[in-house]
């Protein structure tokens, strides 16, 4: 699986929408983009994938450059309970269900 | 619908014990995948189980085995413990084989803590 590169942590203001950068430079053609959260003492969370085009879905929006280098995980409005780590996870198919999890960023949403 | 259960919430054991940890999928999802969570780092893959057959395994040693039953639940059991393996194991399923659909479902997991 392609490596990602997140910061370590961000803070942002309660109500204002929270920009989290993913790096993937050596993402392959075959391989989706994944976000999940994991709030403190909880197991992960899935929040929403893609391959190619942008999403959407009720927790968030997702941006993927065009050439897929990058990506920018959007929550629209923030919440406290928004405060939580954040992975991006590169996946291919033929990996099955197997996510290789970095170190995420540590967001903490501040009223 | 209920999440994906595990048991038990905390189990303390020691160094040379054996420890088996449980967990009930989702009702329907057939796959069950297994992480190690070390304080203060994201989690690491240890198996994936799906249909009842072995579908992937990570860098982890013997010690670490797992099945799954008929009923799609599974037990992650490990041998000889270690302190190093003093983690959160988390059990995570998913209706396919190969999860791009919404992705995986995480149980809250089992603290286990070695002495």
């Amino acid at each position: 699986d392609a490596k990602t590169t997140q910061p370590p942590s961000m803070d942002c203001a309660e109500g204002r929408a929270a920009n989290l950068p993913c790096n993937h430079s050596t993402i392959s053609g075959n391989e989706y983009v994944y976000w999940y959260r994991q709030i403190h003492s909880q197991g992960p969370q899935y929040i929403i994938h893609g391959l190619k085009n942008n999403e959407t879905n009720e927790m968030a929006s997702l941006i993927i450059t065009e050439d897929r280098k990058s990506s920018t995980l959007i929550l629209p409005h923030a919440t406290l309970r928004d405060t939580a780590v954040y992975y991006c996870i590169v996946s291919a198919t033929a990996a099955g269900n197997k996510l290789t999890f970095g170190g995420g960023t540590r967001v903490l949403v501040k009223p | 619908d209920a999440g994906v259960t595990q048991s038990p919430t905390h189990l303390i054991k020691t160094r040379g014990q054996h420890v088996t940890l449980r967990c009930s999928p989702i009702s329907g999802h057939k796959s069950v995948s297994w992480y190690q969570q070390v304080l203060g780092q994201g989690p690491q893959f240890i198996f994936q189980y799906y249909e009842k057959e072995e579908r992937g395994r990570g860098n982890f040693p013997d010690r670490f085995s797992a099945r799954q039953f008929p009923n799609y639940s599974s037990e992650l059991n490990v041998n000889a413990l270690l302190l190093g393996d003093s983690a959160l194991y988390l059990c995570a399923s998913s209706a396919s084989g190969g999860g791009h659909l919404r992705g995986q479902y995480f149980g809250p997991g089992t603290r286990l803590t070695v002495t």
